[in-house]
């Protein structure tokens, strides 16, 4: 069956560092790909999406890459805030499936 | 605003007992999901549903239940089959179950402890 994988947290950076959360996937077809962020507490919010091969889903800031030949979907981010710290989840669509499958998350911890 | 609902914030649940996790969602939205979260473990799927009076078992279905009556309303009751419910409970929908470029919208979760 479909399956996310992502690198195991946390990943602790000091504020402006470059960020790079890793994102693999496995499934058949042409899946939907989305990256998700949740503080302390709440729910989940969408950060970002890519519906197809080299497409670049991008929101303040973060950007990730669909890349089908190597099936990932990483995350990235330039420069980070200590607001950034948070759990991020990547998690996939697939063509004629219904359900949203999610990674075990990766934990932010930027400090100061 | 448009959004999704879960009420309570925090519940609590003696041993034995049955609970009900309520969610609303005012997005006109067709599908609805009930995941659970428990610390390290990321989100497992319990119960989905595709359409009104329509639903199905997810990865970890044992020991709840679900109802969809109403397009907007997904209640999920968790049983005293339910071996070890503390964990947090979140909701979500998405516009149509089979159109996989729409992405899900969540609540802010209810959290249930067993005392």
């Amino acid at each position: 069956g479909d399956s996310v994988t992502q690198m195991e947290g946390p990943v602790t950076l000091s504020e402006e560092a470059f960020l790079t959360i890793n994102c693999t996937y496995t499934a058949t077809g042409y899946p939907s790909l989305f990256w998700y962020v949740q503080y302390p507490g709440e729910g989940l919010q969408l950060l970002l999406k890519a519906t197809k091969a080299d497409d670049k889903g991008s929101n303040k800031g973060f950007e990730a890459t669909y890349r089908k030949e190597t099936t990932s979907f990483h995350l990235e981010k330039g420069s980070v805030q200590v607001s950034d710290s948070a759990v991020y989840f990547c998690a996939l669509v697939n063509t004629g499936f219904q359900k949203l499958v999610f990674g075990t998350g990766t934990r932010l911890l930027v400090s100061p | 605003d448009g959004g999704i609902t879960q009420s309570p914030k925090y519940l609590f649940r003696k041993e034995g007992q049955n609970v009900t996790l309520s969610c609303e969602q005012n997005l006109n939205h067709d599908a609805m999901y009930w995941y659970r979260q428990d610390p390290g473990q990321g989100l497992r799927l319990i119960y989905y549903s595709q359409i009104v009076n329509d639903f199905q078992k997810g990865d970890i279905a044992e020991g709840y239940s679900v109802s969809r009556e109403k397009k907007e309303s997904f209640p999920l009751t968790v049983t005293s089959a339910q071996k070890n419910p503390t964990a947090f409970y979140l909701c979500a929908s998405r516009r149509e179950a089979g159109a996989p470029n729409t992405e899900a919208f969540f609540g802010q979760g209810t959290r249930l402890t067993v005392v």
